[in-house]
């Protein structure tokens, strides 16, 4: 699977857009990137995953540039709950080749 | 509540007990893994189970071992453990053979070895 950069940590203001970056310049064409984040103690929680076009749910969006060589993570409003680790992972999603690769990821801190 | 089961939360056990974690999803998924997360540290792969079969361990001494009777439970026994094995230990599941929505994971089980 790609290798991921992230930056080790970020703050943003309550009530602000958080936008996380992403780098994976060695992504390949069938590699999908996926967004997951660790709140203090517990279990990692998925957010998002997107292959080449933008996508958004309910917790978040994902916006990945055209040549797919890095994406941004965008959570519109955030609140104190969103203090997390987030990490972004690329990795083939085929049969059999199901296994998660974190990395360090950026510690993301909502500032009151 | 995630769908994915671990107990206990907590476990403290001595360098010579036998204990096991037990990890129980009802998400019908078809392969579970066991993670380990050391303080200050990226999660660690150390079991992988597809179809109740052992599809890979990562370098994993022999004092940790693994067992998936079914599809819904995973045990990780547990035997002589040193003092560096205490750690956060992350159970997850995922729908095998498709895109889906990536792991599921349990909210861990919190060992102390002394």
């Amino acid at each position: 699977d790609a290798k991921t950069t992230q930056p080790p940590s970020m703050d943003c203001a309550e009530g602000r857009a958080a936008n996380l970056p992403c780098n994976h310049s060695t992504i390949s064409g069938n590699e999908y990137v996926y967004w997951y984040r660790q709140i203090h103690s517990q279990g990692p929680q998925y957010i998002i995953h997107g292959l080449k076009n933008n996508e958004t749910n309910e917790m978040a969006s994902l916006i990945i540039t055209e040549d797919r060589k890095s994406s941004t993570l965008i959570l519109p409003h955030a609140t104190l709950r969103d203090t997390a680790v987030y990490y972004c992972i690329v990795r083939v999603a085929s049969f059999g080749n199901e296994k998660l690769t974190f990395g360090t990821g950026t510690r993301l801190t909502i500032i009151p | 509540e995630t769908g994915v089961t671990q107990t206990p939360r907590h476990l403290v056990m001595g360098m010579t007990n036998k204990k096991s974690l037990k990890c129980e999803q009802h998400l019908g998924h078809n392969a579970m893994y066991w993670y380990k997360q050391s303080a200050k540290k990226p999660l660690e792969l150390m079991f992988v189970y597809s179809l109740e079969e052992r599809v890979e361990n990562n370098s994993v001494p022999s004092r940790f071992s693994p067992e998936c009777p079914n599809s819904s439970h995973l045990f990780l026994h547990l035997h002589t453990l040193q003092p560096e094995d205490s750690a956060l230990y992350l159970c997850a599941s995922s729908q095998e053979r498709g895109i889906g929505y990536g792991y599921t994971f349990g909210s861990g089980t919190r060992l102390t070895v002394v």
